[in-house]
């Protein structure tokens, strides 16, 4: 069965400071990967999604970044946290949908803290 | 361009009741539409989704009703429990490069024992 994973869990980082949040996916191949972003109370905001190997597409221009170095890895970035990138950070994957609607299916989730 | 609009924003039930959640959409291609329900401080999971060769579908006390000509769609739980108490969101996929969905605002579901 297919399962995705996410670390950190939680994370307190000051303003100015970098970010590397890291999603992986198992149990299969060539997924759509996704990264959203969810304010306390709030719905979920897509920022960043990916097809395949090196293909991202941003959703929201801000001071992050997402690669994907691997085929089931994906990761958001930052070089200069702001205040306004607190929040839940999710990361999810699809099977690679073509004509087949396909659920989206999330990871845990990181709470980043900025101070 | 596209939208998904869900209504109410908050909905307190009796134990036992039934609970409607609804939501609209803005972009006629859509053809997938699920429902997330998220407990405080854990990730969405998805409880139940229709596509759009269908009008309806049910899952033991849950159901999805899906009106493409009017373009909205519905959650329905019947016999409400405490456990159902969560935020719930709906989503429509657009048919574009990605498989993207595009999620409503949310609904905080209450149900008072």
């Amino acid at each position: 069965s297919q399962t995705i994973h996410q670390w950190p869990a939680t994370l307190v980082q000051p303003v100015g400071s970098p970010l590397s949040l890291e999603c992986t996916v198992e149990g299969t191949s060539n997924p759509n990967l996704y990264w959203y972003r969810q304010a306390a109370g709030r719905g979920l905001q897509l920022l960043f999604y990916s097809v395949g190997i090196g293909q991202i597409s941003s959703e929201v221009p801000q001071n992050l970044s997402a690669s994907r170095p691997q085929d089931r890895q994906f990761i958001l970035s930052s070089k200069k946290l702001l205040l306004s990138d607190s929040g839940f950070y999710l990361c999810a994957w699809s099977v690679l949908g073509g004509q087949n609607n396909q659920p989206q299916h999330f990871g845990d989730g990181t709470r980043l803290s900025i101070l | 361009g596209e939208n998904v609009e869900q209504h109410p924003s908050t909905l307190s039930v009796q134990e036992g009741d039934s609970a409607v959640i609804k939501c609209t959409y803005s972009d006629s291609a859509s053809n997938y539409f699920p429902w997330y329900k998220q407990e405080l401080g854990k990730r969405p999971q998805l409880i139940i989704d229709i596509r759009s060769n269908v009008g309806e579908k049910k899952d033991q006390r849950i159901a999805v009703t899906l009106n493409k000509t009017a373009k909205h769609f519905s959650l329905h739980i019947t016999e409400t429990q405490p456990e159902d108490s969560a935020v719930y969101f709906c989503a429509a996929r657009y048919w574009e490069y990605g498989n993207k969905l595009v999620f409503g605002a949310g609904t905080i579901l209450r149900v008072k024992s």
